[in-house]
């Protein structure tokens, strides 16, 4: 099995709106990453979580909290939102951790994100 | 700092014509690459990588990528494309030393009937 889900699919929210997006793998992997891809662009990165534990943000505001419950799983919970937030949200895994550069990304069919 | 540039933002080809989808990268250390293939409305999924080895890499469905590394490019290839080859095709990088992957801009294939 080399498959990353994402819920929901789509989610519309306005920018008081509180919500949370989620991502599960069951391959093992013990690195997890949130991407962000806005239309007609690369994904960014935005968080790695190594080991159940948030090992790099990339400067990304507190209106995005992260949250890792277990190897598993991996959240994003959304508060306050800008419209210029809205995007395709990636989650993906790989095998072993920071560092590793060597290893395959898994990516998942992401979240289409509009706040209103 | 790594980068990667890929000169084409889109290239529209007829069916069963050959390709050539360009990624140059930038790096001052050891370097893997990546092409990630994005269908409409779904993530990204690997096509192929270079970590080492024979310089000359294909994927299960016909693409092949040379990496050349006087010229610092790592060129995606197919002889002869399909419909379906109809994506959004992402070049990558990442350095021995980080665990960071940075992609290049994507490039949007296109193939006509």
């Amino acid at each position: 099995d080399t498959e990353v889900t994402q819920t929901p699919k789509h989610l519309v929210m306005g920018m008081t709106n509180k919500k949370s997006l989620k991502c599960e793998q069951h391959m093992g992997h013990r690195a997890m990453y949130w991407y962000k891809q806005k239309a007609k662009k690369p994904p960014e990165l935005m968080f790695v979580y190594s080991y159940e534990k948030l090992s790099i943000n990339e400067s990304v505001p507190s209106r995005f909290s992260p949250e890792c419950p277990n190897s598993s799983l991996l959240n994003l919970h959304l508060h306050a939102l800008q419209p210029e937030d809205s995007a395709l949200y990636l989650c993906a895994s790989s095998q072993t951790t920071q560092g590793a550069s060597t290893d395959t990304q898994y990516f998942g069919p992401g979240t289409r994100l509009t706040v209103l | 700092a790594q980068s990667v540039t890929q000169l084409d933002s889109q290239v529209p080809v007829f069916e069963e014509a050959p390709v050539e989808l360009r990624c140059n990268y930038s790096s001052s250390v050891s370097v893997y690459l990546f092409w990630y293939v994005q269908y409409p409305n779904q993530g990204l999924q690997l096509l192929l990588k270079y970590l080492s080895g024979s310089t000359l890499v294909e994927s299960i469905n016909g693409f092949e990528a040379e990496f050349n590394k006087s010229q610092t490019s790592f060129h995606l290839r197919k002889p002869s494309v399909h419909i379906s080859d109809t994506a959004e095709y992402f070049c990558a990088v990442s350095e021995s030393s980080n665990y960071k992957l940075t992609f290049g801009k994507g490039t949007l294939l296109t193939v006509n009937p």
